[in-house]
């Protein structure tokens, strides 16, 4: 039972890159999420998926878009890379809204 | 004004002594008050998860919510340089939707 898991675990992009960060839960919960964590920030949500088929915006969902390609997988992708999105992402997810979220080990973004 | 606020510490103390975080929240619809602990470069874990107020009490750890003064705390004794970690509050409920609210999470360290 691996709980939730992200790749890349590292990725260093150039400005106006485009790419896909991946996420998998093996614990068969209904809602994912996405979220960036910077210094002094705290976490940040994105994006979540209440359930398979439904996604919707967080605080700060500018300059990404989400894919919920099935129960289990959740992916982020980023079109056009800023260096502003230079940060660490965590997945998380949980068996339904406002229950208890689960967070996989991180992907650290650099955008030079 | 922040949602969730949280000192950031750093916070040291030595082994064997008490501990005490705290989290301060404006908005008193949150129905759901959570403890994450994060190690260095490492997703957030769930250690204490509670509804309404009250106390909650895991082993060395305890979790209070005071909902009329909008006020919670994690306790932790007998700490332990393992407790080494920041220490995140999260909350969510009521008229906020689906969303969880995080503090900027409080540095500590425990000297051996």
């Amino acid at each position: 039972n691996a709980g939730v898991t992200q790749t890349p675990k590292f990725q260093v992009l150039k400005t106006g890159q485009s790419m896909t960060l991946q996420c998998a839960q093996d614990m068969n919960h209904n809602s994912m999420y996405w979220y960036r964590q910077d210094p002094g920030m705290g976490l940040r949500l994105i994006y979540y998926s209440a359930s398979e088929g439904t996604t919707d915006k967080g605080e700060v969902p500018n300059g990404y878009n989400v894919s919920r390609l099935n129960k289990r997988e959740f992916s982020l992708r980023l079109e056009s890379a800023a260096p502003s999105q230079t940060s660490v992402y965590f997945c998380a997810s949980s068996a339904g809204i406002q229950e208890t979220q689960y967070f996989g080990p991180g992907t650290r973004l650099l955008v030079l | 004004q922040k949602e969730v606020e949280q000192d950031p510490g750093p916070l040291s103390v030595p082994e064997g002594a008490i501990v005490s975080l705290n989290c301060t929240y404006s908005n008193s619809a949150f129905q759901y008050f959570m403890w994450y602990r994060q190690y260095s470069r490492k997703g957030p874990e769930l250690l204490m998860y509670t509804y309404s107020s009250g106390n909650k009490e895991d082993g060395r750890f305890t979790a209070q919510v005071d909902k009329s003064s909008k006020y919670i705390s994690l306790f932790i004794r007998d700490s332990q340089p393992s407790d080494s970690a920041t220490y995140l509050c999260a909350m969510s409920g009521g008229s906020t939707g689906n969303q969880f609210y995080f503090g900027t999470g409080t540095s500590l360290t425990v000297i051996p």
